[in-house]
């Protein structure tokens, strides 16, 4: 299995361009989540997914889209950059089918808007 | 306040050494987390827990869901110990959903 996976692994954007970072899981976990990771914070809750077609808001949903048209993939749309969102992006998926919610990491993608 | 608190903040260590780093959390919760992030960035889960006592080699984990805190404990540190540990919690009724502490940076000195 690969687990998590992630790309790009690193992305410059300029402010205003849109772009989407890809996240694909091969475990077939039903949750799947995408965090950002700042300096000085912990690792806020962008958006979440409990199952395909089925998604939600986290904490820091402004700026950003998702959708879960298969148990596999879960995109991350930056719909217009801005500066604000330089952050490192982590997608995460987890099950209550194997064992209770153990969280599985991508590898991260380093997002730079200037 | 954050829900979640670690402490502490920056911890530099001899090897060999015993380490502890501490998690308080202000909700409820069904289960906590320890994970640790390493110097290129990856996240790998350590231990999840719900009670009790947790031991994985030369880590152990404990938490008390009386007093709402959370313990990893390192024995025997070594330089490849070094890494960021993030306590994260599972609040009660999120389903999946994970609040995370800011993290405590380690660093094992040989």
């Amino acid at each position: 299995n690969a687990g998590v996976t992630q790309t790009p692994k690193f992305q410059v954007l300029k402010t205003g361009q849109s772009m989407t970072l890809q996240c694909a899981q091969d475990m077939n976990h039903e949750y799947m989540s995408w965090y950002r990771q700042d300096p000085g914070m912990g690792l806020r809750l962008i958006h979440y997914s409990v199952g395909a077609g089925i998604t939600d808001q986290g904490e820091v949903p402004n700026g950003y889209n998702v959708s879960r048209s298969t148990t596999e993939d879960f995109p991350l749309r930056l719909l217009s950059a801005a500066p604000s969102q330089t952050s490192v992006y982590f997608c995460a998926s987890s099950s209550d089918r194997t064992g209770p919610y153990e969280q599985y990491f991508g590898p991260g993608t380093r997002l730079t808007v200037t | 306040k954050n829900e979640v608190e670690q402490s502490p903040q920056n911890l530099t260590a001899q090897e060999g050494e015993f380490i502890t780093i501490n998690c308080s959390y202000s909700v409820g919760i069904s289960a906590l987390h320890w994970l640790q992030q390493h110097p290129g960035g990856g996240i790998v889960s350590l231990f999840m827990l719900s009670s009790g006592k947790k031991k994985h080699g030369r880590l152990i984990a404990t938490i008390n869901i009386q007093e709402k805190h959370s313990s990893l404990h390192i024995t025997a540190s070594h330089p490849r110990d070094s890494a960021v540990y993030i306590c994260a919690v599972r609040r009660t009724a999120s389903g999946s959903r994970l609040t995370f502490g800011e993290g405590t940076q380690l660093t094992v000195n040989p």
